[in-house]
């Protein structure tokens, strides 16, 4: 299994409520990754996750929470979000270890609207 | 600090025609090179890889070679068909053991029948 699946594919929120995105692999990576894509934009880093600690936080608002409950799940916590927040959400994730053959296998991601 | 340029788009061309999207980079040491490509309303795919100085990475007729003496790794390819129509990212992994990737602002390529 190469893939890395993202739930849910579309996901319309207003700014009170409070919604989880759902990453999964089983390819026995140690590393994920939450970006962060605008249109016609490059994705833009949030979090790592190595080992299931929080390695990497990219000054990201603390309206995102993210969480790796184990080696193969990551979520990204939504609440409160505004309206610039809307972009496409994606995951992915990498063997561990410094190599430079650490290349990221990415989701299809998670297409956020904030109403 | 580390970055990767790419030329500007959006690179309209004929099916059959020679592609070459051009990327340079900048950065200390030798970091890993890769070109990935997403297609509308999708997520990144690894297009291909080079890991050292002189490495040509390749894959579905596309291919990049690491020049170190020019800091570059364009993007070449033979024949393009119209499933190739997608936007293509220049990505450096950045130094350390973080395995943070670093893009290009992507190029839109537009193939016509």
């Amino acid at each position: 299994d190469t893939e890395v699946t993202q739930t849910p594919k579309h996901l319309v929120m207003g700014m009170t409520n409070k919604k989880s995105l759902k990453c999964e692999q089983h390819m026995g990576h140690r590393a994920m990754y939450w970006y962060k894509q605008k249109a016609k934009k490059p994705p833009e880093l949030m979090f790592v996750y190595s080992y299931e600690k929080l390695s990497i936080n990219e000054s990201v608002p603390s309206r995102f929470s993210p969480e790796c409950p184990n080696s193969s799940l990551l979520n990204l916590h939504l609440h409160a979000l505004q309206p610039e927040d809307s972009a496409l959400y994606l995951c992915a994730s990498s063997q561990e270890g410094g190599s430079s053959y650490n290349e990221q296998f990415f989701g299809p991601g998670t297409r956020l609207t904030v109403l | 600090g580390n970055s990767v340029t790419q030329m500007e788009g959006p690179v309209t061309l004929s099916e059959e025609a020679f592609l070459t999207i051009n990327c340079t980079y900048t950065a200390t040491g030798y970091p890993s090179l890769f070109w990935y490509v997403q297609y509308p309303g999708e997520g990144l795919q690894l297009l291909l890889k080079a890991t050292k100085a002189d490495d040509k990475g390749s894959n579905k007729g596309f291919e990049a070679t690491y020049r170190k003496e020019t800091t570059s790794f364009h993007l070449e390819k033979g024949s393009v068909q119209v499933s190739d129509s997608a936007v293509y990212f220049c990505a450096l992994r950045d130094g350390g053991a973080t395995n943070k990737l670093i893009f290009g602002t992507g190029t839109l390529l537009a193939v016509q029948p």
